[in-house]
C-alpha cells in the first residue's frame, strides 16, 4: 500500500517560493505523482502531475528526484490566496484505480 | 460547460433515513469516484465504478450504496447503517478505468451531510 508523508502545515509570506516536500517510499514503478490543492468546503483541484525529473506549468514546478522517494511541489510568489491544504497522491500498488489521500499540508499565506 | 456536477449542496439527515447524494458528469469519463471528508482530514474512499453496470468498494464501504446504470450519474446513498454520517462528500471522475496510474481525477463541489 503506497502511503505518501507531508508536513502537517508551513506557513509563509506573500512573494515568498513555497517548497512542499513528500515521501513516498513505495511508490510502484508505473506511478505517477500529483498534486492537488483544496480549499475549505470546496473539491480538490489538480495542481501537477509527474513521473520524474521535472515539470513546470503555469502555476507550481513539480521536483522529482532520480529515486521517486520523494517529490517537491514548488509554488512561486505565493499569494494569500495560495491558503489551502495541498495533498501529494500516488496510486495504490494493488490497485490501478485507487488513489490514496493522506491529511495534506495546510499552507498560510501572511500577508 | 464540462464539469462534474453535485446536489443537494447541504443535505440534512434524520434517524434511521435513507439518502441519495447526486453526481453527475459530462466530460465522458469511464471512471466514477465518492470519497468522504471529515473535517481537518485527508479524503477516504468509499466506491468506485469504472464502467456502467459495475463498481466496488473502497475503504469505507459499509453504511453506503452506489449504482452506476448510466456513464454519466453515479449517486451514493447514505444508509441508515451509516451511524456517523456528519461529513463532506465528494464525487469525482477520471477518463481512463485502467493502464497506467496516469489519469486525473477531477472533482465536484461536494454535498455537506448533516444529521438532525
Amino acid at each position: 500500500l503506497a502511503k505518501t508523508t507531508q508536513p502537517i502545515s508551513m506557513d509563509s509570506y506573500e512573494g515568498q517560493e513555497v517548497n512542499i516536500t513528500c515521501s513516498h517510499n513505495n511508490i510502484a514503478t508505473n506511478d505517477y505523482i500529483t498534486w492537488y490543492q483544496q480549499f475549505p468546503s470546496q473539491g480538490p483541484r489538480f495542481i501537477i502531475q509527474g513521473y520524474k525529473t521535472k515539470v513546470t506549468n503555469e502555476v507550481a514546478s513539480l521536483f522529482i528526484p532520480a529515486d521517486r522517494k520523494s517529490s517537491t511541489l514548488s509554488l512561486p510568489r505565493v499569494s494569500l490566496s495560495d491558503t489551502a491544504v495541498y495533498y501529494c497522491l500516488v496510486g495504490d500498488v494493488d490497485s490501478s484505480y485507487k488513489l490514496i489521500f493522506g491529511s495534506g499540508t495546510r499552507l498560510l499565506v501572511r500577508p | 460547460d464540462g464539469g462534474i456536477t453535485q446536489s443537494p449542496k447541504y443535505l440534512f439527515r434524520k434517524e434511521g433515513q435513507n439518502v441519495t447524494l447526486s453526481c453527475e458528469q459530462n466530460l465522458n469519463h469511464d471512471a466514477m469516484y465518492w470519497y468522504r471528508q471529515d473535517p481537518g482530514q485527508g479524503l477516504r474512499l468509499i466506491y468506485y465504478s469504472q464502467i456502467v453496470n459495475d463498481f466496488q468498494k473502497g475503504d469505507i464501504a459499509e453504511g453506503y450504496s452506489v449504482s452506476r446504470e448510466k456513464k454519466e450519474s453515479f449517486p451514493l446513498t447514505v444508509t441508515s447503517a451509516q451511524k456517523n454520517p456528519t461529513a463532506f462528500y465528494l464525487c469525482a471522475s477520471s477518463a481512463l478505468a485502467g493502464g497506467p496510474r496516469k489519469e486525473t481525477q477531477y472533482f465536484g463541489p461536494g454535498t455537506r451531510l448533516l444529521v438532525l
